[in-house]
């Protein structure tokens, strides 16, 4: 069974610092490893993923994040943050298991940024 | 395309109401998912079919739950009875195949007072 642990519910960063989100998975088989944002009151929009490819993926928005399989990570950056980057990620894997499609999303980190 | 699309965004009944939402996916995609988020459990997916076929339901909490998907451009996930814990917003959301990632509706947002 595939699993995703998010390290730290809430992160609060100040304006132009690192953003730094933890993501850390559990699959039987190589997976697929997506990055979610929702802002307030809306859907889960894609921020970017990997699929086997580069080991470091670049997203939308500035983010990055870099498949890391000995270490089952895949954590999203960010150099600087910007206030309009205050909003909930989620990390999700899939590892398309038989005929399936289980993507599985982590508990989900709320982003902070203070002026 | 307009995305998937949910309806209605915020649904408020009374305990006991039959609730029915709807969703239609991105036209092209072979697999919808729906799922239900809360402060308490996160996201749970629910219920994703695979060319109109469930697949895998076994996040449907009870027997109040149903889905169906009668043709590839409609979904309706429905609760009967509804009961006040399943407050939640409820996202339905579509890929074009299993390799690919799921474009998610904005949601209903149901209130069982």
């Amino acid at each position: 069974a595939q699993s995703v642990t998010q390290l730290g519910s809430h992160v609060s960063v100040s304006e132009g610092a690192l953003v730094l989100l933890r993501c850390n998975y559990s699959s039987s088989v190589p997976p697929y490893l997506f990055w979610y944002v929702q802002y307030p009151n809306q859907g889960l929009q894609l921020l970017l993923k990997y699929t086997s490819a580069a080991t470091l993926v670049k997203g939308i928005n500035g983010f990055e994040a870099e498949f890391k399989k000995s270490e089952t990570s895949f954590h999203l950056t960010k150099p600087s943050a910007h206030m309009s980057d205050a909003a909930e990620y989620f990390c999700a894997v899939t590892d398309l298991i038989g005929a399936g499609n289980m993507l599985t999303f982590g508990g989900g980190t709320r982003l902070m940024v203070k002026p | 395309d307009a995305g998937v699309i949910q309806s209605p965004r915020h649904e408020v009944t009374e305990m006991g109401q039959e609730v029915t939402l709807r969703c239609k996916p991105i036209s092209g995609h072979d697999y919808l998912f729906w799922y239900r988020q809360t402060m308490m459990r996160g996201l749970e997916l629910l219920i994703y079919f695979n060319n109109n076929v469930p697949i895998d339901d076994s996040g449907m909490p009870e027997d109040r739950f149903s889905a169906k998907m009668p043709n590839a451009s409609f979904s309706t996930l429905k609760i009967q009875p509804s009961e006040p814990r399943d407050s939640a917003v409820y996202f339905c959301a579509s890929s074009y195949n299993r390799n690919t990632e799921a474009f998610f509706g904005q949601g209903t947002r149901l209130t069982v007072v």
